[in-house]
C-alpha cells in the first residue's frame, strides 16, 4: 500500500535553533515528494519538491530536504528557525503509477518559541 | 506567476441556499482540483478536472457539483449543504496532471453552513 507518515504531530523549537520535521513514505513505485506549508487560515504554499533529480533539495525560506531511498524518508530541515516559520507543514507523496492524486501526511504543527 | 485565485474568501450559507465557489488560474494549467479541508486535518481530494473533463470524483455527495467552463476557471456549485460541510475549500491547479506535476493551491474559501 502507498502511504506517507509524518512522525510528529507537533514540534516546538526556539527561535534561532534548527528545525527537523520528519516524513516517511511507503511505496512500490518511484515517488515524487513535496513539502507544503500552511499558515493559519491560508492556502498551501509549496516549499520544495523532489522529482528524481538531486537527492538534496533546496526550497524557499531556507528550508531543504533530503530524499533517502534506503530509509524511505524525506525529512525537512532548516538551520535556524524564525518566528514566521510557525505554521502547519504537510509532506505530500505522489506516485508514478499514473494517478493524479496527492497523498498527504497528517501534518506537523511547528511552534517557534521566542 | 504561480497564482491561483479563489472567490469569495468567506461564505456563510443556510442549508436551503444555493451558492457557488470560483477558482481561476492563468498559468496555462490543464488540470484543476477541488479539496475540502477540515480544521487540523490535511486536505481531502474531492474532484479533478483534466483538460476540462471530470476525471476523478472521490464519491462526493451530489449536493456538491463541479463545473469547468474553460481551461482557466473551475466552479463548485453548492446546494442543500449540511452543517458538517463547513470547511476550508481549496482549489489547486497543475500543468497536466502528470505524476511529477506540482499542484499550486489557492488561498481557499472558508465556508460556514448554518
Amino acid at each position: 500500500a502507498q502511504s506517507v507518515t509524518q512522525l510528529d504531530s507537533h514540534v516546538s523549537v526556539s527561535e534561532g535553533t534548527p528545525v527537523l520535521l520528519r516524513c516517511n513514505y511507503s511505496s512500490s513505485y518511484s515517488p515524487s515528494l513535496f513539502w507544503y506549508v500552511q499558515h493559519p487560515n491560508k492556502g498551501l504554499q509549496l516549499l520544495l519538491k523532489y522529482t528524481s533529480a538531486a537527492t538534496l533539495v533546496k526550497g524557499i525560506n531556507g528550508f531543504e530536504a533530503e530524499f533517502k531511498k534506503s530509509e524511505t524518508s524525506f525529512h525537512l530541515t532548516k538551520p535556524s528557525a524564525h518566528m514566521s516559520d510557525a505554521a502547519e507543514y504537510f509532506c505530500v507523496v505522489r506516485f508514478s503509477s499514473g494517478t493524479y492524486k496527492y497523498i498527504f501526511g497528517t501534518g506537523t504543527r511547528l511552534k517557534v518559541l521566542a | 506567476d504561480t497564482e491561483v485565485t479563489q472567490t469569495p474568501k468567506h461564505l456563510v450559507m443556510g442549508m436551503t441556499n444555493k451558492k457557488s465557489l470560483k477558482c481561476e488560474q492563468h498559468m496555462g494549467h490543464r488540470a484543476m482540483y477541488w479539496y475540502k479541508q477540515k480544521a487540523k486535518k490535511p486536505p481531502e481530494l474531492m474532484f479533478v478536472y483534466s483538460y476540462e473533463k471530470l476525471s476523478i470524483n472521490e464519491s462526493v455527495p451530489s449536493r456538491f457539483s463541479p463545473e469547468c467552463p474553460n481551461s482557466s476557471l473551475l466552479n463548485l456549485h453548492l446546494h442543500a449543504l449540511q452543517p458538517e460541510d463547513s470547511a476550508l475549500y481549496l482549489c489547486a491547479s497543475s500543468r497536466q496532471g502528470q505524476s511529477t506535476d506540482t499542484q499550486y493551491f489557492g488561498p481557499g474559501t472558508r465556508l460556514t453552513v448554518l
